[in-house]
């Protein structure tokens, strides 16, 4: 069965500080990778996107940046945080089809002092 | 654009009432697919039904059931005699057909308070 990890399952960073988020993908080849971010608002903003390794598409300009390197690996960074960076971050994956479910991981809770 | 609501923000019932979560989407797209998913409070989102939009049959899952209708672009969740383990924020989310990268749209989520 497929299996989604991510960590760390809480941050707390200083404002300019880097990030690095990790998420891997167990059980699959080849999966649509996904980040999103959950504000307190509660609603979920898409942020980056990776249908293969290397290929990043990124839905809003912002202060983040995201990497493919291996297949079943997805790496979301910043160089400078902000403090709206601050929320909750999910990374997703699914299967090459049209309309196909995501499966989300555990997320991370990041908070910037 | 596509463009989910929940206009339920939050949702407070007693256990073993009936409660639904209604969901209104919006889209151009002829061929398209919805989702529910739940969030209780450790975060993780669990995938909970998809359908897409040639199949408006209903569907039960045990205590749980979805009535999509294109005719006022809805896709409604009903929950049977609740439980407090359904306490969750749940959300309605969107996406058009693609053979490369499904971009979900959520909408803002409901919160289901289940008291006991």
């Amino acid at each position: 069965s497929q299996t989604i990890h991510q960590w760390p399952a809480t941050l707390v960073q200083p404002v300019g500080s880097p990030l690095s988020l990790e998420c891997t993908v167990e059980g699959t080849s080849n999966p649509n990778l996904y980040w999103y971010r959950q504000a307190a608002g509660r609603g979920l903003q898409l942020l980056f996107y990776s249908v293969g390794i290397g290929q990043i598409s990124s839905e809003v300009p912002q202060n983040l940046s995201a990497s493919r390197p291996q297949d079943r690996q997805f790496i979301l960074s910043s160089k400078k945080l902000l403090l709206s960076d601050s929320g909750f971050y999910l990374c997703a994956w699914s299967v090459l089809l049209a309309g196909g479910e995501q499966f989300f991981g555990p997320g991370t809770r990041l908070t910037v002092l | 654009a596509q463009k989910v609501t929940q206009a339920q923000t939050e949702i407070s019932v007693v256990e073993k009432e009936d409660v639904t979560l209604d969901c209104v989407y919006e889209t151009r797209d002829t061929t398209y697919y919805l989702f529910w998913y739940k969030q209780p409070p450790s975060g993780e989102l669990v995938f909970l039904i998809r359908r897409n939009s040639f199949d408006e049959q209903n569907e039960i899952s045990g205590r749980y059931s979805w009535n999509f209708q294109k005719s006022t672009s809805s896709f409604n969740f009903t929950i049977t005699a609740s439980q407090v383990v359904d306490s969750a924020v749940y959300f309605c989310a969107l996406t058009n057909e693609n053979q490369g990268a499904q971009k979900l749209v959520f909408g803002q989520g409901t919160r289901l308070t289940i008291n006991p």
